[in-house]
């Protein structure tokens, strides 16, 4: 059974303060997505890595994908009560036609 | 365009009952998915389908059941509900099959079981 392992559970953090969460994993996925849920409703997807080592920014938040594809982190600079949340991350395996979640990071930033 | 859409949003059923579930896909996707999201959990995979037929299936006992229809719209069945099935039900649709392909999640069905 693959299974992600997401660090911190909680975080609580003011505005302006930078971040980073974790997705650890003890096996090699086809890539790794990460997504933002809100209360109420279904998980968004941010983005999709490929390739070890990959690094890709989406405004204040940087995504990395570590070299043997088995984890990854999600960076977020001066961050914003918009970015309130929970963040999951997701494991694919092409072959096997699913998506293994993590049980996501909740994120709260005060003004 | 709209996006995924799933109902009914809320239900209530009690134990040893059945449930359907319905999810309409985005226009042009081919697959959907279905995830179980408990309290405090991440989504767990449940069922893909793709072209109407079953692709992939997580580790959930047989009275979970799902098929898809035609013009892609798929339905969710749990039958002898228990205690434990309460949960959010997301339908996921892509356009194809592929694992890489971004999956665009419903809001989900709000499932309690009394």
């Amino acid at each position: 059974t693959q299974l992600l392992e997401q660090s911190p559970q909680f975080l609580s953090i003011q505005e302006g303060e930078n971040l980073t969460v974790y997705c650890n994993s003890s096996s090699v996925f086809s890539s790794l997505q990460w997504y933002r849920q809100e209360p109420g409703e279904g998980p968004v997807l941010l983005v999709t890595v490929v390739t070890g080592g990959e690094v890709k920014k989406l405004k204040r938040l940087t995504f990395q994908f570590g070299d043997a594809r088995k984890d990854s982190s999600l960076h977020i600079t001066a961050a914003q009560p918009g970015d309130t949340g929970l963040y999951l991350c997701a494991g694919v395996n092409t072959n096997a036609g699913k998506s293994t979640f993590g049980d996501g990071t909740t994120l709260t930033v005060k003004p | 365009d709209a996006g995924v859409t799933q109902s009914p949003t809320h239900l209530i059923k009690t134990r040893g009952q059945h449930v359907t579930l319905r999810c309409s896909p985005i226009s042009g996707h081919k697959s959907v998915s279905w995830y179980q999201q408990v309290l405090g959990q991440g989504p767990q995979f449940i069922f893909q389908y793709y072209e109407k037929e079953e692709r992939g299936r997580g580790n959930f006992p047989d009275r979970f059941s799902a098929r898809q229809f035609p013009n892609y719209s798929s339905e969710l069945n749990v039958n002898a509900l228990l205690l434990g099935d309460s949960a959010l039900y997301l339908c996921a649709s892509s356009r194809g099959q592929g694992g890489n392909q971004p999956q665009h999640f419903g809001d989900g069905t709000r499932l309690s079981i009394l």
